[in-house]
């Protein structure tokens, strides 16, 4: 049972625009909340992470949004650039490190 | 410094066979995890250890998965016997605080195909 969901397995948006990927939780209880980028044939990075005690993170040009009463997590990348197509995946911690399926974004110059 | 490094990078097997993965984790991180990635599923956790010391395997699918940790620098997942079904990509991940704020370092994984 996928306790952290990406229900959009890709999404492609134009260069300059902003790419908003988003993710579902079931469980209340998680503390932290990451995104990490995964580029073909490399593992995942660390990308940023909001606490569940925050809404908002900013990092640049990625901001991350918690609204804990709808259980859901989005990242925000204004603006998009080409460098940014990769998988997204969205994760959740607690007792266990739980990820998305992922989404696929695609930035299109 | 180095990240955590995987080995093989790719792996073409029978069905049936054995295969071992190995990993070596970031120098000083206390906490390893062993991830399967696939479609469906996407990055699942098959088992992580702290210090050395198996915590949680119960992501790990069946009796034919094994992974030790025999010292601070080495890991091995073992695939005894493979099955056409255990094709996926398999990332091996390191950390200082294990699940507290949640920044895993991932090795390159390794892509195995078992025919």
């Amino acid at each position: 049972d996928q306790q952290v969901k990406q229900n959009s397995p890709s999404l492609s948006v134009q260069e300059g625009r902003i790419s908003i990927l988003n993710c579902d939780y079931t469980n209340s209880m998680f503390d932290y909340f990451l995104w990490y980028k995964k580029y073909p044939a490399e593992g995942p990075t660390f990308l940023i992470s909001i606490s569940s005690i925050k809404d908002k993170n900013e990092d640049g040009r990625f901001t991350v949004f918690l609204n804990k009463s709808a259980k859901h997590l989005s990242l925000h990348i204004v603006p998009s650039q080409p460098g940014d197509s990769a998988v997204y995946f969205c994760a959740a911690t607690g007792n266990q490190f739980y990820f998305g399926t992922g989404t696929s974004l695609t930035v299109i110059p | 410094d180095a990240g955590v490094i995987q080995s093989p990078r790719h792996e073409v097997t029978e069905m049936g066979q054995e295969v071992t993965l190995r990993c070596k984790p970031i120098s000083g991180h206390d906490y390893l995890f062993w991830y399967r990635q696939t479609m469906m599923r996407g990055l699942e956790l098959l088992i992580y250890f702290n210090n050395n010391v198996p915590i949680d395997d119960s992501g790990m699918p069946e009796d034919r998965f094994s992974a030790k940790m025999p010292n601070a620098s080495f890991s091995t997942l073992k695939i005894q016997p493979s099955e056409p079904r255990d094709s996926a990509v398999y990332f091996c991940a390191s950390s200082l605080s294990g699940y507290i704020t949640g920044e895993l370092f991932f090795g390159e994984g390794s892509r195995l195909t078992v025919l």
